[in-house]
């Protein structure tokens, strides 16, 4: 069984001030984890991706994000917000085995200020 | 490269009139989703594909919908007869294969079943 949370459903910040979007997993297996974007009226497009390899994976647009198992986490993040940034973002969770089972979270809201 | 092309991007209809949507999906990916995304549910998974073969259908709300995939390059959502409350953007995406791959999601369909 596998489930993905994202912990706010919107976040506002102003541009030029830093970026934090919450994400918890479950896995039964060693996970993939991904983010995607979607603008309005589009649809989503990957940000990053992680498959085990380095837990701190680099995106597009300047995201990045980290992996800790300890804390079944997978928050995203950017140092500087921009006002191209304000989208959805959605956490994605991949399982093993021979059918890709992917879980999506509910999504956050990203506000921008200017 | 082209991404996912889906068509058509709007469609206005009336209740009970069949509605067919269509996917290409990215050259070489053996898999392929149909997605459904509304405001009260978020994205939800209609079904997968896998080398052009039905692997999961369990989110197909009910038998008004069918999905058909003939070829590697072609799939169709098919609702027959549609009601108002399929009302929804719906969403194709594919990827390279099965396990853990990202998913490349077309831009969507916007559907108004009046």
């Amino acid at each position: 069984a596998q489930s993905v949370t994202q912990l706010d459903s919107h976040v506002s910040v102003s541009e030029g001030t830093p970026v934090l979007l919450r994400c918890n997993y479950s896995s039964s297996y060693s996970p993939s984890l991904f983010w995607y974007v979607q603008h309005p009226n589009k649809g989503l497009q990957l940000l990053l991706k992680y498959t085990s390899a380095a837990t701190l994976v680099k995106g597009i647009n300047g995201f990045e994000a980290e992996f800790k198992k300890s804390e079944t986490s997978f928050h995203l993040t950017k140092p500087s917000a921009h006002m191209s940034d304000a989208a959805e973002y959605f956490c994605v969770v991949s399982g093993a085995g021979g059918y890709q089972k992917v879980t999506f979270g509910t999504g956050t809201k990203l506000q921008v200020i200017p | 490269d082209a991404g996912v092309i889906q068509s058509p991007r709007h469609e206005v209809t009336e209740m009970g009139q069949e509605v067919t949507l269509r996917c290409k999906p990215i050259s070489g990916h053996n898999s392929l989703f149909w997605y459904r995304q509304t405001m009260m549910r978020g994205l939800e998974l209609l079904i997968y594909f896998n080398n052009n073969v039905p692997i999961d259908d369990s989110g197909m709300p009910e038998d008004r919908f069918s999905a058909k995939m003939p070829n590697a390059s072609f799939s169709t959502l098919k609702i027959q007869p549609s009601e108002p409350r399929d009302s929804a953007v719906y969403f194709c995406a594919s990827s390279l294969t099965a396990n853990n791959q990202p998913q490349h999601f077309g831009d969507g369909t916007r559907l108004s079943i009046l």
